[in-house]
């Protein structure tokens, strides 16, 4: 069974713009959860959807935001780049919200310059 | 609100010894944990959970950890050491929602193994 993917694994973006990322859960996982990595901050969660319905919400301003879309893959979209926002961004899935075990993507590492 | 701590931001063990690494949580919920290793340019991959039951959990690589409600702890172990393990490890902790309640993360430890 194919793990979780996520493109792209690199991305160069400069202050301002906004991103894209994408995320495709393993087959039959219907929960997908995103979190941030960075030096400072460490492993932060920004939210999680399930059934294209977003259920749980970190602590991070309005210019996150993400959905799902029915076939369970999901997008997070970052608007008007900051440079603190550079970060290994991380998507796991799961069955469903109420199974415990997530698996991770290996991520998508975006620069801000 | 739960929270994560992990003490020692980098471990340094030989090769064939002990690996202790230690983790305490706070969670106002009966508390599900992990315990997750990264490499470098990788995802993080779940070494092993507690969520019910026997308190002793073996997860993979040979690495166990230990629940104790009465320490809040989860600390991890591994009887002898090799220079495969290492790599970043987190610990974590997660509510009854599981999946839905988000993982709420340790900073992490840099396990180091000397030759």
């Amino acid at each position: 069974k194919a793990g979780v993917t996520q493109t792209p694994r690199y991305l160069i973006k400069t202050r301002g713009q906004q991103v894209t990322l994408s995320c495709s859960p393993i087959s039959g996982h219907r929960s997908v959860s995103w979190y941030q990595q960075t030096p400072g901050q460490g492993l932060q969660f920004l939210f999680e959807y399930f059934s294209e319905t977003q259920r749980n919400k970190g602590n991070f301003p309005g210019r996150f935001s993400g959905r799902q879309f029915s076939n369970s893959r999901s997008e997070m979209n970052v608007s008007t780049l900051e440079l603190g926002d550079s970060a290994l961004y991380l998507c796991a899935s799961t069955v469903d919200s109420s199974y415990n075990e997530q698996f991770f993507g290996p991520g998508t590492r975006l620069t801000v310059l | 609100a739960q929270s994560v701590t992990q003490l020692g931001s980098h471990v340094s063990v030989s090769e064939g010894a002990l690996v202790l690494l230690r983790c305490n949580y706070s969670s106002s919920v009966p508390p599900y944990l992990f315990w997750y290793v990264q490499y470098p340019n990788q995802g993080l991959q779940l070494l092993l959970k507690y969520t019910t039951g026997a308190t002793l959990v073996k997860g993979i690589n040979g690495f166990e950890a230990e629940f104790k409600k009465s320490e809040t702890s989860f600390h991890l172990t591994k009887p002898s050491a090799h220079m495969s393990d290492a790599a970043e490890y987190f610990c974590a902790v997660s509510g009854p929602g599981g999946g839905a309640d988000g993982l709420t993360f340790g900073k992490g430890t840099h396990l180091i193994i000397q030759p």
